[in-house]
C-alpha cells in the first residue's frame, strides 16, 4: 500500500544552516505529497504542498520539489532559526493521508 | 474560522474511570479524524468519520473505546474503563475529504495514573 519514509531524527543545527529532511514515497497512482509541522504543545499544521510532478511546495523559507522520477520530497530551508525547532511529518495523500514517522528538529543559537 | 476546537485541553484521571475527549471540527468539513500520538507509537489514526458516519474504525484499539459525532459540529472519543497504558496526546483532525489536507486541533493530553 501507499506509504511514506522520512529520515529518522532527531537533527540538531545551528542557526542559519541548510536543512535537508529527506522523504521517500510509495505510491500506486498520483498521490498529493504534503509537509506538516508540529510545534511543542500544538498539532500538526500544514507546512506545504505538491499535488503533481515537478511541483515545488513553499512557504516560510522552506520549499519541496515533487520528483516523481526518484519517488521524493525532500524538505529544504537555506538558513534555519531557532523557531524552527518542531518535528516534521512527511505526508501523502492518494485515497486516504498517510503520514511518515515524523523527524524532530532541534536549531540551536 | 476559529480551527478545530478540542477540550479539555488536559485531563488526569485515575485507572477504571471513564474519559470523555470533546471536538469541534471546522464548519463545512465532511471528514472527521481521531488521532493518539504517543513517544513509542508516533501518530496512529484511531477513526475516520464522513458527513458524521464512522467509515474506518480499524484503529480503534479495543472494545474500551468508543467514538460518536451525533452531527456536523461535534465528535466524541470516550475510553471507559481508562487504563495508564491509555496516557497520550489525542488529536482530533477534520478536513474537506478523506485525500484533503487536514487541520489539526490542540490536541488533549491524557494522562492516567
Amino acid at each position: 500500500g501507499d506509504s511514506v519514509t522520512q529520515m529518522e531524527g532527531p537533527v540538531t543545527l545551528s542557526e542559519e544552516a541548510f536543512l535537508t529532511i529527506n522523504c521517500t514515497y510509495t505510491a500506486t497512482g498520483y498521490p498529493s505529497l504534503f509537509w506538516y509541522v508540529q510545534y511543542p504543545g500544538e498539532g500538526l499544521q500544514l507546512l506545504l504542498k505538491a499535488t503533481k510532478a515537478d511541483d515545488k511546495g513553499s512557504n516560510k523559507g522552506f520549499e519541496a520539489t515533487y520528483r516523481k522520477e526518484t519517488t521524493s520530497f525532500h524538505l529544504e530551508k537555506g538558513s534555519v532559526q531557532v523557531s524552527d525547532s518542531a518535528v516534521y511529518f512527511c505526508a501523502l495523500s492518494e485515497h486516504d493521508m498517510r503520514f511518515g514517522a515524523g523527524t524532530r528538529l532541534t536549531v540551536k543559537p | 474560522d476559529a480551527g478545530v476546537i478540542q477540550s479539555p485541553r488536559h485531563e488526569v484521571t485515575e485507572m477504571g474511570q471513564e474519559v470523555t475527549l470533546r471536538c469541534k471540527p471546522i464548519s463545512g468539513h465532511n471528514s472527521l479524524f481521531w488521532y493518539r500520538q504517543t513517544m513509542m507509537r508516533g501518530l496512529e489514526l484511531l477513526i475516520y468519520f464522513n458527513n458524521n458516519v464512522p467509515i474506518d474504525d480499524s484503529g480503534m484499539p479495543e472494545d474500551r473505546f468508543s467514538a460518536k459525532m451525533p452531527n456536523a459540529s461535534f465528535s466524541t472519543l470516550k475510553i471507559q474503563p481508562s487504563e495508564p497504558r491509555d496516557s497520550a496526546v489525542y488529536f482530533c483532525a477534520s478536513s474537506h475529504g478523506r485525500s484533503y489536507e487536514q487541520y489539526f486541533g490542540p490536541g488533549t493530553r491524557l494522562t492516567v495514573t
